[in-house]
């Protein structure tokens, strides 16, 4: 059964820094992984999508990387900013569960400090 | 154009009561899922709804929960005696064509909050 783990549970930075989220999951056979942001009292925004073919995607300062093998997904953040604060998680889909089920993490909590 | 809509945003009922919860998709959208969200813990698949297919209850915790999709379009998730281990926030997706190729656009949520 497909886990998914995030690390840390929270994180506070000082604005300017750049910054990893990691992601780690048992099962390698997904089809992709996404990586979401998540402001209190709101639903998802999904951020990057990576499939299982590729190694990373990039949009504006997020840059996310995918490592089947070792089933590790990091989401980096360049020169934080204090609206980048929010939950982040992220999901894989497809392997041996299902072909369009998500599978979790609980998510990391960020906050960026002025 | 308008988002995933779901109602109410904040809902408190007392233990023992029915609830129901409303998502109206992105119009077109032909796939729709349920997840619920815990405090600290990821989301919990619930339903999944794609055209006129049978839904995919596999998600649902209990016989106390059930879902409906009238004409492929809104829907409604049913908590019937509701317990406190049901607060939670109930999230709804939904995506043009479902599949995990698809992307998901969700809604603010409906946090529900069982006394």
């Amino acid at each position: 059964k497909q886990e998914v783990t995030q690390i840390p549970a929270a994180l506070s930075v000082p604005e300017g820094e750049n910054l990893v989220l990691n992601c780690s999951f048992t099962d390698s056979a997904i089809y992709n992984l996404q990586w979401f942001r998540q402001d209190p009292g709101k639903g998802l925004t999904s951020l990057l999508l990576i499939q299982s073919s590729q190694r990373e995607q990039t949009s504006g300062r997020l840059n996310a990387s995918l490592d089947k093998s070792s089933g590790r997904s990091t989401l980096y953040i360049a020169a934080s900013q204090p609206g980048d604060s929010a939950t982040y998680l992220c999901a894989v889909s497809g392997g041996t569960d299902s072909n369009y089920q998500l599978i979790w993490g609980a998510g990391t909590k960020l906050i960026i400090k002025p | 154009g308008a988002g995933v809509s779901q109602s109410p945003s904040n809902k408190v009922t007392e233990k023992g009561k029915d609830v129901e919860l409303r998502c109206d998709p992105i119009s077109g959208h032909t796939a729709l899922y349920w997840y619920r969200q815990s405090l600290g813990q990821g989301l919990e698949f619930l339903i999944y709804f794609q055209g006129n297919s049978a839904p995919d209850k596999s998600g649902l915790p209990s016989d106390r929960f059930s879902a409906e999709r009238t004409g492929g379009s809104v829907s409604t998730l049913t908590i019937q005696r509701t317990q406190q281990e049901d607060s939670a926030v109930y999230l709804c997706a939904s995506s043009p064509k479902g599949g995990w190729r698809s992307p998901l656009h969700f809604g603010n949520g409906t946090r529900l909050t069982v006394t």
